[in-house]
C-alpha cells in the first residue's frame, strides 16, 4: 500500500538552531499534506495544511514564521522549525490523503524533536 | 480545536478479553474514523463509518455510530498483546482536515 516516510526519525538540537523535517509520499502523489504535533500521552493537533505550489494554511495559534512549510513537489513537504526552543520539543507527524479515498489519510512514522 | 472526546483515557485488560472504547463529538459529520497508534509511531487507519451506517465490522473490530447521540464505539474482540496501542477517533473538519479525539491507551496483559 501507499507509504509516507519522514526523515529524520529523531533529532536532537541546541536551542536557537533550525531543524528541517521531510515528509515524502513514496508511491503516490500528494497535492496536500498535513503536519501534526503530538505531546506525550496527548492527541494529535493539526498545525498546518501543506499545499503543493502554494502557501501553507496554518491553524489558529500556530506561528507561520516559526514553522516554515514548503511543498515543493507532489511527493515532498518539509517543515522547518526555526530558532527552536525547548518548548518546541515534540513528536511531529505528517500525513497525506489516500488517493481515491480522500477522507482517510496515510501517516508518516513521525519525527521526535528534542531541543536542549 | 479538538472535537472528539474519548473514554476511557486508559484501559488495561487481559489477553482474550474484549476492549470497548467510546468517542463523542460535537458537530454534524459525514463519517467518523478510527486510527491506531503504536507507541512512538505514526497512525494507522482502522475503519471508517459513514453517517448513514450504524455498525461496521472489520476482522476483530466492530464500530458503531449513533448520530443522534453524536457518539461512536470501537470494540476489539478477543484481544491480543499486539493490540496494545493508543486508539483515536477522528472526524473531518473543512477540507480533508482530520480532528482527533483525546485517545484511549489500551494495554493488553498476557
Amino acid at each position: 500500500g501507499a507509504v509516507v516516510s519522514q526523515h529524520p526519525s529523531w533529532v536532537i538540537c541546541k536551542s536557537g538552531t533550525s531543524v528541517k523535517i521531510e515528509c515524502r509520499s513514496l508511491d503516490f502523489q500528494a497535492t496536500t499534506m498535513f503536519w501534526y504535533r503530538q505531546f506525550p500521552k496527548q492527541s494529535l493537533m493539526l498545525m498546518a495544511t501543506s499545499n503543493e505550489g502554494s502557501k501553507a494554511t496554518y491553524e489558529q495559534g500556530v506561528e507561520k514564521d516559526k514553522f516554515l512549510i514548503n511543498h515543493a513537489s507532489l511527493t515532498l513537504s518539509t517543515l522547518t522549525v526555526t530558532s527552536a526552543h525547548p518548548e518546541d520539543s515534540s513528536f511531529y507527524i505528517c500525513s497525506a490523503p489516500v488517493t481515491g479515498l480522500q477522507e482517510t489519510q496515510y501517516f508518516g512514522p513521525g519525527t521526535r524533536l528534542l531541543v536542549l | 480545536s479538538q472535537q472528539g472526546e474519548e473514554d476511557p483515557q486508559a484501559l488495561s485488560i487481559q489477553e482474550g478479553e474484549n476492549a470497548t472504547m467510546n468517542c463523542s463529538y460535537k458537530t454534524s459529520i459525514n463519517n467518523l474514523q478510527w486510527y491506531r497508534q503504536n507507541s512512538g509511531r505514526g497512525l494507522v487507519h482502522l475503519i471508517l463509518i459513514r453517517s448513514n451506517e450504524r455498525e461496521k465490522h472489520s476482522g476483530r473490530l466492530r464500530v458503531t455510530l449513533d448520530t443522534s447521540k453524536k457518539s461512536s464505539s470501537l470494540l476489539i474482540t478477543a484481544s491480543r498483546a499486539a493490540d496494545t496501542a493508543s486508539y483515536f477517533c477522528a472526524i473531518i473538519q473543512g477540507a480533508q482536515k482530520l480532528v482527533f479525539g483525546q485517545g484511549t491507551r489500551l494495554t493488553i496483559n498476557p
